[in-house]
């Protein structure tokens, strides 16, 4: 089955790096854009990026463009999220998700998701 | 930008919920409901505004297209008490909206 797993987080300083992980199992990695999406505390879901499935094109927030970094490893099925510049504004659980075409589906929606890591930007 | 409403909604058990998402501009049928509970990923319900995900219930119900779209949960489980979201896939960024809270009321 999907398995989705999360890595990396942690109490971080302001203004400092941190790299996030998603280790994928149960489907074809390489066939698949994957997604962070990041959950400040209390509050709602935040669309973070976007990686296609060959790594040809990635898409970010307007919060974390020019920040953020998303990447993947499709020899060893792994998701990355390189964040530079951390504020306290990106304290969150972040998730990482899998693309999928459902069923009779025009587009793509996420049907799978880790269970998340959280990182705290505090001094 | 979607907006959903109302923010909270207060039902008992059996009672129907309606929640609102509505988009600022056209996002054609490219839209997907989540439900969320404590401590837990979300988990997706709706797809293509109306097409029940794998092993959802049949009460779930999704409708709309354009910029009005509407999430009917028909008769309240106990395990239904949730906070839902719409989310766009119509360009990038994508969105989500603010979310519904449906709490026992």
């Amino acid at each position: 089955q999907v398995q989705l797993v999360e890595s990396g987080g942690g109490v971080v300083q302001p203004g400092r790096s941190l790299r996030l992980s998603c280790a994928a199992s149960g489907f074809t990695f390489s066939r698949s854009g994957m997604h962070w999406v990041r959950q400040a505390p209390g509050k709602g879901l935040e669309w973070v990026a976007v990686i296609w499935y060959d790594g040809s094109r990635k898409y970010y927030a307007d919060s974390v463009e020019g920040r953020f970094t998303i990447s993947r490893d499709n020899s060893d099925n792994i998701l990355h999220l390189q964040m530079n510049s951390l504020s306290v504004e990106d304290t969150a659980v972040y998730y990482c998700a899998k693309e999928s075409r459902l069923v009779g589906a025009t587009n793509d929606y996420f049907e799978f998701w880790g269970q998340g890591t959280l990182v705290t930007v505090s001094s | 930008v979607l907006t959903q409403s109302p923010g909270t909604l207060s039902l008992s058990p059996g009672e129907s919920a309606t929640l609102s998402c509505r988009a600022s501009q056209t996002v054609g049928r490219y839209l997907a409901w989540y439900q969320q509970k404590p401590g837990q990923a979300p988990r997706l319900l709706i797809y293509d505004a109306s097409n029940r995900a794998a092993g959802i219930p049949g009460r779930f119900s999704g409708s709309g297209s354009g910029t009005d779209f509407t999430l009917t949960i028909s008769s309240l489980e106990p395990e239904d008490f949730a906070i839902y979201y719409c989310l766009h896939r119509v360009n990038w960024p994508l969105t989500f909206g603010g979310g519904t809270k449906v709490e026992i009321k």
